[in-house]
């Protein structure tokens, strides 16, 4: 079938950690693929995407890059803040955006 | 000025009743579309229109009614609410055709309760 699974959360992480969150989809052929963040109370926001097979998206210090071979989109960051703490969005493009469950991140200080 | 709008943010209602959200953009995009966020946070599209048309109607209840006016405005009517209805509903644009290759924008989302 068409879906996005991403790891479970909550992922909690101190200031300056290395944030890794996993994400994988299945699809026929190479559908765009998204990270959105949803910060508390708000609604989703694009954090970066690629459109096809070994992009790299970047932004705010955060890349994920997209792998055919392992059908992936893994979310990284080098050293995360206080203010990345927020719920993170995998997804897919079909007929709509498919969502993965999403992860919470926090960060503590 | 806001790109994607929703009201209300807040919702709150007895079980029964009928009540609508309204969403309008005004980023020109040709493709609006409402999702729902249960309490897992866990998020599914209910439907999507393009230049007024429906184009997605997912699995949902005939108690949800989309109506489009205009491209720029997408409303949901809700008909005899339940109390599974409690969640947060996003409205969304996007420029392209809704084959979802396109950045989707969100609003702020309208938060239901039903008691």
């Amino acid at each position: 079938g068409n879906s996005v699974t991403q790891m479970e959360g909550p992922v909690t992480l101190s200031e300056e950690a290395f944030l890794t969150i996993n994400c994988t989809y299945t699809a026929t052929g190479y559908p765009s693929l998204f990270w959105y963040v949803q910060y508390p109370g708000e609604g989703l926001q694009l954090l970066l995407k690629a459109t096809k097979a070994d992009d790299k998206g970047s932004n705010k210090g955060f890349e994920a890059t997209y792998r055919k071979e392992t059908t992936s989109f893994h979310l990284e960051k080098g050293s995360v803040q206080v203010s990345d703490s927020a719920v993170y969005f995998c997804a897919r493009h079909g007929t709509a955006l498919i969502f993965g469950k999403g992860t919470t991140l926090s960060v503590s200080s | 000025d806001t790109a994607v709008s929703q009201t209300p943010k807040y919702l709150v209602t007895q079980m029964g009743n009928d009540k609508s959200i309204k969403c309008e953009q005004n980023l020109g995009h040709d493709t609006m579309y409402w999702y729902k966020q249960d309490s897992k946070k866990f998020l599914k599209i209910m439907f999507s229109y393009n230049n007024k048309e429906l184009i997605i109607n997912e699995t949902v209840p005939n108690r949800f009614s989309p109506k489009s006016p205009d491209k720029a405005h997408l409303n949901l009517h809700i008909n005899s609410l339940e109390l599974g209805d409690s969640a947060v509903y996003f409205c969304a644009s996007s420029q392209d055709r809704g084959t979802g290759q396109e950045t989707q924008y969100f609003g702020p989302g309208t938060r239901l309760l039903v008691l």
